[in-house]
């Protein structure tokens, strides 16, 4: 069946740091690929997608490019911020419609 | 324009009772899908109801179930409460069945099984 496998963390970065947390997938056919971000206290907020091979998700100076050959859809981030600190969840969409998770990266930005 | 809410936010039940957590999905959407996230995971899926009909479920025992209504509100009832079904149960909806939608979650119910 359909899975997605995260880079596990805890990660820790300094403030305007580079960011990447892996994220590998295993579907049929030709799932929708996201980046969930979840704040403390909070439920999980949509912070990018991409619906087809070598798209590119972006919002907040994040992004994530659909890569079908090596079944992977990295989050990048240039320079973080203390506030972009949250737990990151990599998932996928397939063709019935079920949205599956990774375990989630937990980013730590200290000042 | 209310995002998905969910009720109760927290809540503490003894083993081998039974719970309902009720969800009102986001303005305009039709279907709803419910998960659970333990401490420390990604979310689980465990269904999701479109015309008031299960969909698609995943691997969940039958003490697992749900409902959605006509105005396409949802509750999730779980019978016979085991301590690890302590966890975060996450709502969400979405507003049409193509691959391109996303899922716009609650902020979940906390349940503890003691």
């Amino acid at each position: 069946g359909n899975s997605v496998t995260q880079m596990e963390g805890p990660v820790t970065l300094s403030e305007e740091a580079f960011l990447t947390i892996n994220c590998t997938y295993t579907a049929t056919g030709y799932p929708s690929l996201f980046w969930y971000v979840q704040y403390p206290g909070e439920g999980l907020q949509l912070l990018l997608k991409a619906t087809k091979a070598d798209d590119k998700g972006s919002n907040k100076g994040f992004e994530a490019t659909y890569r079908k050959e090596t079944t992977s859809f990295h989050l990048e981030k240039g320079s973080v911020q203390v506030s972009d600190s949250a737990v990151y969840f990599c998932a996928l969409k397939g063709s019935n419609n079920d949205m599956r998770f990774g375990a989630g990266t937990r980013l730590t930005v200290k000042p | 324009d209310a995002g998905v809410t969910q009720s109760p936010t927290h809540l503490i039940k003894t083993r081998g009772q039974q719970v309902t957590l009720r969800c009102s999905p986001k303005s305009g959407h039709d279907t709803v899908s419910w998960y659970q996230q333990a401490l420390g995971q990604g979310p689980q899926f465990i269904f999701q109801y479109y015309e008031e009909e299960e969909r698609q479920r995943g691997n969940f025992p039958d003490r697992f179930s749900g409902h959605q209504f006509p105005n396409y509100s949802s509750e999730l009832n779980v019978n016979a409460l085991l301590l690890g079904d302590s966890a975060l149960y996450l709502c969400a909806s979405s507003w049409d069945t193509g691959d391109n939608s996303p899922l716009h979650f609650g902020n979940g119910t906390r349940l503890t099984v003691t």
